[in-house]
C-alpha cells in the first residue's frame, strides 16, 4: 500500500511569504501529526489531527496552523515566513486511535527554504 | 524541554561490528521507540518497547529500558555499511493520549565498509 506523501518535497520561498504543505496518510489512518527538523532544535512536535480535529499543539506561534479533511489528508500552513522557519517539515500518520500504539509512519517530508 | 538526549552524538564503525546506541529521557513513559532517518528523508520505526518491558529483540536489533535510570540502549550488530543513517529514541509520556511523541536530538551512525 502507499506511504504517506508530502507535497511539494523542495519548496523555497522568501521572507513574508505563506507557504502550505500537504500530505496523505496511509489508507485507514485517520491520525496525523506534524514536526519539524532542524539541525538546532531537532524535532519538534507542531500538531496532530485525528478525524477533522486538532487535538494536540506543540510551543509554536500563530503563524503555525494545520487543518484535516474528511478523507484524513492534511494540510499546515506557515504564514509570514521568517528565516528561521527554514527546514524539513515531516508528516506522519497512524493507524490507532485515542488510546492506541503511538508507531509513527512518516511521510520523506517537505524541505522548505526561505531566503 | 521533555526531549530525550541521545549519546553519543555520533558513531562511526567498521562493518561487523557492534554499534550501541543510549538514550536519556526525563518524564515517566507509556513506551519508547526508536526510529531510523537516512540523510534529509523521513524517520522509519525500528522498534518499540513498553515501560514495563526490559529487553526486546528485532533481527540484528536489541533495545533495552531502564525506567529506574530513564535510559534505553539499542544495540546493532553485526553493522553493515547500509545501516549508516541517524538513529532517533522518542517517547509518549505515559497516559497520554494524544499521540504526541518527544524526539531526542539523534546519533549519527557511519558505518565503514
Amino acid at each position: 500500500k502507499a506511504g504517506v506523501t508530502q507535497t511539494p518535497r523542495y519548496l523555497i520561498k522568501t521572507r513574508g511569504q505563506q507557504v502550505t504543505l500537504s500530505c496523505s496518510p496511509i489508507s485507514g489512518h485517520r491520525s496525523v501529526s506534524w514536526y519539524q527538523q532542524t539541525p538546532g532544535q531537532g524535532l519538534q512536535f507542531l500538531f496532530e489531527y485525528f478525524s477533522e480535529t486538532q487535538r494536540n499543539k506543540g510551543n509554536f506561534p500563530g503563524r503555525f496552523s494545520g487543518r484535516q479533511f474528511s478523507n484524513s489528508r492534511s494540510e499546515m500552513n506557515v504564514s509570514t515566513l521568517e528565516l528561521g522557519d527554514s527546514a524539513l517539515y515531516l508528516c506522519a500518520s497512524r493507524k490507532s486511535g485515542p488510546g492506541g500504539a503511538n508507531v509513527l509512519t512518516f511521510g520523506a517530508g517537505s524541505r522548505l527554504t526561505v531566503l | 524541554s521533555q526531549q530525550g538526549e541521545e549519546d553519543p552524538q555520533a558513531l562511526s564503525i567498521q562493518e561487523g561490528e557492534n554499534a550501541t546506541m543510549n538514550c536519556s529521557y526525563k518524564t515517566s513513559i507509556n513506551n519508547l521507540q526508536w526510529y531510523r532517518q537516512n540523510s534529509g528523508r523521513g524517520l522509519v520505526h525500528l522498534i518499540l518497547i513498553r515501560s514495563n518491558e526490559r529487553e526486546k529483540h528485532s533481527g540484528r536489533l536489541r533495545v533495552t529500558l531502564d525506567t529506574s535510570k530513564k535510559s534505553s540502549s539499542l544495540l546493532i550488530t553485526a553493522s553493515r555499511a547500509a545501516d549508516t543513517a541517524s538513529y532517533f529514541c522518542a517517547t509518549e509520556d505515559r497516559g497520554s493520549t494524544l499521540g504526541r511523541l518527544y524526539f531526542g536530538r539523534g546519533t549519527q551512525l557511519t558505518v565503514w565498509p
